[in-house]
């Protein structure tokens, strides 16, 4: 089952902030993001690997919790280079080989 | 830089036909991923492998096949196209372990006519 994603589009403009989140029907080992922009390849943002992590780069944030099975990501004072569609990839596997199940993907607009 | 390359970006078929689709990595990964990208549907999992000639069905596999003969390969097989699978195919690589990240290659518009 895929995660459920909230909001489906956000449009902001530069210096705003926004919350991502995802949710997962099933118990998650780890959440994954990523963002893609049009036409491009989906990029690899981070990893939250234990519940109640919270980890950021730059100004992209994200926090993990497991019991909730829940993560989400935090775009604090957008730039125009935020713009773009993410997505978040619980890993719910069971067995050894880790595959990830996304979401439908969380369209962001950055207006200036 | 660390690649996933895909052998098309576009590619027209005819209902019926035989399709390989292509998926090169150069950085050794030992997993490999197929998902097709729809709108409104995100990501879905057609077939993953986590070994040279080891396969797993993802959420999706009806309709297709893959092939893994060689570590850096990994081919997706629409045995008989059809137009419901026109899609965006995108490939990714990943090392073992669940501190990694998926790297993507730029995806194949595939469209069935």
């Amino acid at each position: 089952q895929q995660p459920v994603q909230s909001p489906q589009a956000v449009i902001l403009r530069e210096g705003e902030d926004a919350v991502i989140n995802c949710s997962s029907s099933k118990a998650l080992y780890s959440v994954h993001w990523y963002r893609q922009k049009h036409g491009e390849a989906p990029v690899f943002l981070m990893i939250l690997l234990k519940g109640g992590e919270q980890k950021g780069h730059d100004k992209i944030s994200a926090s993990f919790n497991e019991k909730k099975q829940q993560s989400s990501l935090y775009l604090t004072a957008s730039q125009l280079s935020y713009s773009g569609t993410y997505f978040c990839g619980p890993d719910i596997s069971s067995g050894s080989a880790r595959q990830l199940t996304f979401g439908s993907g969380t369209q962001l607009t950055v207006l200036p | 830089d660390v690649k996933v390359t895909q052998s098309s970006r576009y590619l027209v078929k005819r209902t019926g036909e035989k399709v390989f689709l292509e998926c090169v990595q150069d950085m050794d990964h030992e997993n490999m991923f197929w998902y097709r990208q729809d709108p409104g549907l995100g990501l879905r999992l057609i077939y993953f492998s986590y070994d040279v000639k080891m396969k797993e069905k993802g959420d999706i596999p009806e309709g297709y096949s893959v092939s893994r003969e060689k570590k850096e390969r990994f081919s997706l097989i629409l045995e008989s196209a059809s137009t419901n699978q026109t899609s965006m195919y995108l490939c990714a690589s990943s090392l073992t372990g669940a501190a990694y990240g998926y790297t993507f290659g730029s995806g194949t518009r595939l469209t069935v006519v």
